[in-house]
């Protein structure tokens, strides 16, 4: 079964600075998603990125960029620039691959909580 | 605004009692997940439907059941509720495209008192 482990329960930052927050996953599958969510204190789950499996380049919106490392599952979100509004809890997760023609499930690791300091 | 629409937001009732659940996709969208937040913890899928169909089972205790009706919208409904069902349930859907993000409604808040 898959599973996504992030090892982090808790992280801070200095405003302005930058931040890796890291998770791992587990699979036998060769094409598959990875996203991370943010979750606010509003306790709202908003998309941060997300990267596909099969391609090498690495995802980034805006001041957010990913660090994928297929071969050792690994799958780290850089937050670069940080800002007062990125305090949140961070959700790394694994999509479940398409079967059937619908999509599969997301599978959740049990999140990072990122403070922000000013 | 994600699009995905649920209600009640916020749901407070007794143990033993049975609640429903609503959620509204985004328009487009077939596929509808369901998912458990416990305090402090990660998301824990409880169910998807597709196009009307139940595809895929997580952790959904035989007191909850969901159906997905013809527009599309989804219910879940909980009974012979516990103190320990107390939670955030989101709901959350996608298109087919491979890949393709889920989008999370606000969630309803059930406390079980």
């Amino acid at each position: 079964a898959q599973t996504v482990t992030q090892s982090q329960p808790e992280m801070s930052v200095q405003e302005a600075e930058t931040v890796t927050l890291s998770c791992t996953y587990d699979t036998s599958e060769s094409d598959y998603y990875l996203f991370w969510y943010k979750q606010p204190p509003s306790r709202q789950m908003i998309l941060v990125i997300r990267q596909e499996a099969y391609k090498q380049q690495n995802a980034t919106e805006n001041r957010f960029s990913v660090n994928f490392q297929k071969a050792a599952k690994s799958f780290s979100l850089k937050i670069s620039d940080s800002q007062l509004g990125d305090a949140a809890m961070y959700f790394c997760a694994y999509r479940v691959p398409n079967y059937g023609g619908s999509q599969g499930n997301l599978i959740f690791g049990k999140g990072t909580k990122l403070s922000v300091k000013p | 605004d994600s699009g995905v629409t649920q209600t009640p937001k916020h749901l407070i009732t007794a143990t033993g009692q049975r609640v429903t659940l609503r959620c509204s996709p985004r328009s487009g969208d077939l596929s509808v997940y369901w998912y458990q937040q416990s305090l402090d913890q990660g998301l824990q899928f409880l169910i998807q439907y597709y196009n009307g169909e139940e595809r895929a089972k997580g952790n959904i205790l035989e007191r909850f059941s969901a159906q997905q009706f013809p527009d599309l919208h989804s219910e879940l409904n909980l009974s012979s509720l516990e103190l320990g069902d107390s939670a955030l349930y989101f709901c959350a859907s996608s298109t087919t495209g491979q890949g393709a993000p889920l989008h999370f409604g606000n969630g309803t808040r059930l406390t079980v008192t």
